[in-house]
């Protein structure tokens, strides 16, 4: 089955800085990949998605690329400010995206 | 509030009870989604309804483990016999058969402890 892997699974980072959190998967047919972002006490936050007919997207602060070839995505945080201090997760899933396998999660701290 | 809800939201119980949680979707959004996530993990898929049916399940869900959505609008998920490991956060996502159906839409969640 699906595989997702996470690194790191801490990052600390100053205000203004950059993140970048990756992630690889195992199953060559998934083709949707999705990150969450988690604040405490609530459910994940879908901050931005990517499918596996895009190599990179970006919004505002936030991008996302795709080597499909790797079977590998990351997540860019640029000017990171402290409120992007929270757990990410990357997920992976293919088809209609009915079963998604997530990562183990990055807690993201950016000290001011 | 129109996003997805889930009640309640924090259950301890002991150790051989039963406990059911409650989970409302967007309205209109025909798939619905559990997940159960334990402490410095991603949440793990655990069934997965489209409208009424139960299309999928994962082998975490285990026999004292049932879930129903029988009108096709909020689900139930059941445990019986409640063990300590099954203390976790349950969580409940939703999403739309519009687009690609792709982007879900999480619920805050149920912390269940078991004693």
């Amino acid at each position: 089955g699906e595989n997702v892997e996470q690194h790191p699974s801490t990052l600390s980072v100053q205000e203004g800085d950059s993140a970048v959190i990756k992630c690889t998967y195992s199953d060559s047919a998934s083709n949707y990949f999705p990150w969450y972002k988690q604040e405490l006490g609530k459910g994940p936050q879908l901050i931005i998605d990517i499918r596996s007919n895009v190599g990179e997207k970006k919004d505002q602060r936030i991008a996302v690329t795709l080597n499909k070839t790797a079977k590998h995505f990351s997540l860019h945080i640029t000017e990171t400010q402290p409120e992007d201090s929270a757990v990410y997760f990357c997920a992976a899933s293919m088809g209609g995206g009915f079963k998604t396998i997530f990562g183990a999660g990055t807690r993201l701290f950016v000290k001011a | 509030d129109t996003g997805v809800s889930q009640d309640p939201r924090h259950k301890i119980t002991k150790r051989g009870q039963n406990v059911t949680f409650r989970c409302d979707p967007i309205s209109e959004h025909n798939r619905l989604y559990w997940y159960r996530q334990t402490l410095g993990q991603g949440p793990e898929f655990l069934t997965y309804f489209q409208n009424e049916a139960q299309l999928e399940k994962s082998r975490l869900l285990s026999d004292r483990f049932s879930a129903e959505r029988p009108k096709g609008s909020f689900s139930t998920l059941e445990i019986q016999r409640t063990e300590q490991g099954d203390s976790a956060m349950y969580l409940c996502a939703s999403s739309s058969p519009r687009g690609q159906g792709h982007e879900q839409f999480f619920g805050p969640g149920t912390r269940l402890t078991v004693l």
